[in-house]
């Protein structure tokens, strides 16, 4: 089982609409998570990140954990063709190390 | 957020030769850097961490004779891939952590290296 896992995709959804991406991880006692957003050729950056349980807002982008069930989530309301990328998901394991998820590609479709 | 740089941002060798990869931390100190690969649509994958005065610490896999890494300071970082081969052909991109040790990783645009 991989630590963490994303649905690869690619996940398409019309302009305008609201893209809900997933991640899944193995190891229970993970505290901190992180997306990341990837255009091709261009290194990550950080949209969000989140340490409680529940939802995080912040402008179109909602974070929302579930420590229970080891999932965490990402909520794109307004869904833009420059929104169109790569989301990476990701852990920190001790050591302040990020382990990251395969990623799912969004496609915005004007 | 803080701003790391990455040198060179691309670099093609012939086959045998060595590549050094610069990554910087412009506007914060940095005690650890890490180093990252990513294939072709592929996720990164973590290669090191790069502790500033010490040894760096290589994940499973990863030759550490083969990708040097010296954290000679607290803004710089190298990597140096020695006698690359094609299947080292890989973009390379590092991250930098702020000395407060905060969660927050802040990732150089990358290096892609292209071996002949």
């Amino acid at each position: 089982q991989k630590e963490v896992e994303q649905n690869s995709g690619p996940l398409s959804v019309p302009e305008g609409a609201i893209a809900s991406l997933n991640c899944t991880y193995s190891d229970r006692g993970s505290q901190s998570f992180f997306w990341y957003r990837q255009y091709s050729g261009k290194s990550p950056e950080l949209i969000m990140f989140i340490y409680s349980n529940g939802d995080k807002e912040d402008g179109r982008f909602t974070a929302q954990l579930n420590k229970a069930s080891q999932y965490v989530s990402l909520l794109i309301r307004d869904s833009q063709p420059s929104d169109s990328a790569t989301y990476l998901c990701a852990v920190i394991k001790a050591g302040n190390m990020l382990t990251f998820g395969g990623g799912t590609r969004l496609m915005v479709k004007p | 957020g803080a701003v790391v740089s990455q040198h060179p941002s691309w670099v093609i060798c012939k086959s045998g030769t060595s590549v050094k990869i610069e990554c910087r931390s412009l506007d914060f100190q940095a005690t650890t850097m890490f180093w990252y690969r990513q294939f072709p649509k592929q996720s990164l994958m973590l290669m090191a961490t790069s502790n500033e005065g010490s040894k760096a610490t290589y994940e499973q896999g990863v030759e550490k004779d083969k990708f040097l890494i010296n954290h000679a300071s607290l803004t710089l970082s190298t990597l140096t891939v020695t006698s690359a081969h094609p299947e080292d052909s890989s973009f390379y991109i590092c991250s930098a952590l702020t000395s407060g040790g905060a969660d927050e990783q802040f990732f150089g645009p990358g290096t892609r290296l292209t071996v002949l």
